[in-house]
């Protein structure tokens, strides 16, 4: 157990629907990072949250949009879903925004769109 | 445009011998390279790091070597064990416009490793 926690693990939706991803990263950790890995892609980042506060962004489409809440959990939504949605979504944590080494990932949320 | 790449898919290697995965990167704005290995069904665990001012970082099995010139970076597993079968990414930390660490990280695709017994 990495101490990030991902839920649900998996998920299955339909085309057009909207889902949200949950994440509680590691005890003691602000920062959250949000990234997507598609078939035959790398961990592609989405975007950052430093105790609630948006730090970076990468390639997130409008379609998907991102907080983190007082208690540092975070959640990442997806709306009107397409086919090339479906990918592990992985959430990782670290202590703070400027460490740019030693992220802890969670295991992630395999969303299905079909 | 990627800005790290891992240009080999997979990889297979006989228990025992040398492993070594390569990432080439092309923006000479990081601070950090970094490894990371997923088993299936798990999340990427960090491997090692090696700063950009240094050109290798050991640390037990796994020694990670830096060309800042060739903007090439590599990752020798020795000597190679089963357990060391798992993907392995290359990831890049990039550097903010005031020089401090932007904080995400720029993965490559990954290396698949298979060490046969």
């Amino acid at each position: 157990d990495s101490g990030v926690t991902q839920t649900p693990k998996h998920l299955i939706t339909a085309t057009g629907q909207r889902v949200t991803l949950r994440c509680s990263p590691r005890s003691g950790d602000l920062s959250v990072y949000w990234y997507q890995q598609s078939l035959d892609q790398g961990l592609q980042f989405l975007i950052q949250y430093y105790n609630g506060e948006e730090r970076a962004k990468g390639n997130i489409l409008e379609r998907f949009s991102a907080q983190q809440f007082p208690d540092l959990h975070s959640e990442l939504n997806l709306s009107s879903l397409e086919l090339g949605d479906s990918a592990l979504y992985f959430c990782a944590s670290s202590a703070s925004p400027g460490q740019g080494y030693g992220y802890t990932f969670g295991s992630g949320t395999r969303l299905t769109v079909v | 445009d990627q800005q790290v790449k891992q240009n080999s898919p997979s990889l297979s290697v006989q228990e025992g011998r040398i492993s070594i995965l390569n990432c080439d990167y092309t923006n000479s704005m990081f601070d950090y390279f970094l490894w990371y290995k997923k088993y299936p069904a798990e999340g990427p665990t960090f491997l090692i790091s090696i700063s950009s001012i240094k050109d290798k970082n050991e640390d037990g099995r796994f020694t990670v070597f830096l060309n800042k010139s060739a903007k090439h970076l590599s990752l020798h597993i020795v000597p190679s064990q089963p357990g060391d079968s798992a993907v392995y990414f290359c990831a890049a930390s990039p550097l903010n416009l005031y020089g401090g660490s932007q904080g995400n990280l720029i993965f490559g695709k990954g290396t698949k490793l298979s060490v046969k017994p």
